[in-house]
């Protein structure tokens, strides 16, 4: 199975600062790679897919970017509606697996 | 407006059974495949299975094999996910979801419900 490595776990930031998440993926997934927001009590919500194509209707100030088997997803100027968990998922396969989460709290 | 909606969550004992069913609405339920996904206590995100769009091939995590079953009912437009010989490892919530924007092997979920709580203990 492909192993997502997610971090950090956990991340403090303020209104305003640009965040960076960082996803791992143990082999090469060429690019086939989303990224989830959840909130506490909600359902998931797609905001990258393909590791930089914005989902329709979320906020440019989400992007996502790939190296390799490195993916990252970046929150310029965050929201206050930004705090929430972000979960990488790969889709090289239809045996997807999903990183650990990053839990993005208010410093 | 792509509506899903998970019911048949509840309390159970180790070794129990329940069925969960996921009515879909506001897409061509028939050309989506689908999945569950679940979300444990502490934990992250775990996809379960998944079904083509036809039913003809399903798909589970090493963990569910041969203990679930996921199916659907196109005529219904509805997703089941038979759960059999429950483990204390198995609570969670668990979401129906669809597959979207799809690769050239698989697809990531464009959207899901709000979940359903499968609690297992003695």
């Amino acid at each position: 199975d492909i192993q997502m490595t997610q971090s950090p776990s956990t991340l403090s930031a303020s209104v305003g600062d640009r965040v960076i998440i960082s996803c791992r993926a143990s082999q090469t997934i060429d690019g086939w790679l989303a990224w989830y927001q959840q909130k506490p009590g909600k359902a998931p919500k797609l905001l990258i897919y393909e590791a930089s194509v914005l989902e329709s209707g979320v906020p440019s100030r989400f992007s996502g970017s790939a190296s390799g088997t490195e993916f990252t997803l970046t929150i310029n100027s965050l929201q206050p509606d930004d705090f929430a968990t972000y979960s990488c998922q790969h889709y090289y396969s239809y045996w997807r697996t999903f990183g650990q989460g990053t839990k993005v709290e208010i410093k | 407006e792509v509506q899903l909606l998970e019911s048949g969550g509840g309390f159970v004992q180790p070794g129990g059974s329940l069925r969960l069913s996921c009515v879909a609405s506001g897409f061509t339920f028939r050309h989506s495949a689908m999945s569950w996904v679940r979300l444990a206590p502490g934990r992250g995100l775990e996809w379960v299975s998944a079904v083509t769009d036809d039913g003809d091939r399903t798909y589970y995590t090493d963990s569910v094999q041969g203990r679930f079953t996921i199916s659907r009912d196109n005529s219904k437009n509805t997703l089941f996910l038979q759960m059999d010989s429950l483990r204390v490892e198995d609570t969670a919530i668990y979401f129906c979801a669809k597959a979207g924007h799809c690769g050239s092997t698989s697809c990531p979920f464009d959207s899901w419900g709000q979940g359903t709580l499968v609690t297992v203990s003695s």
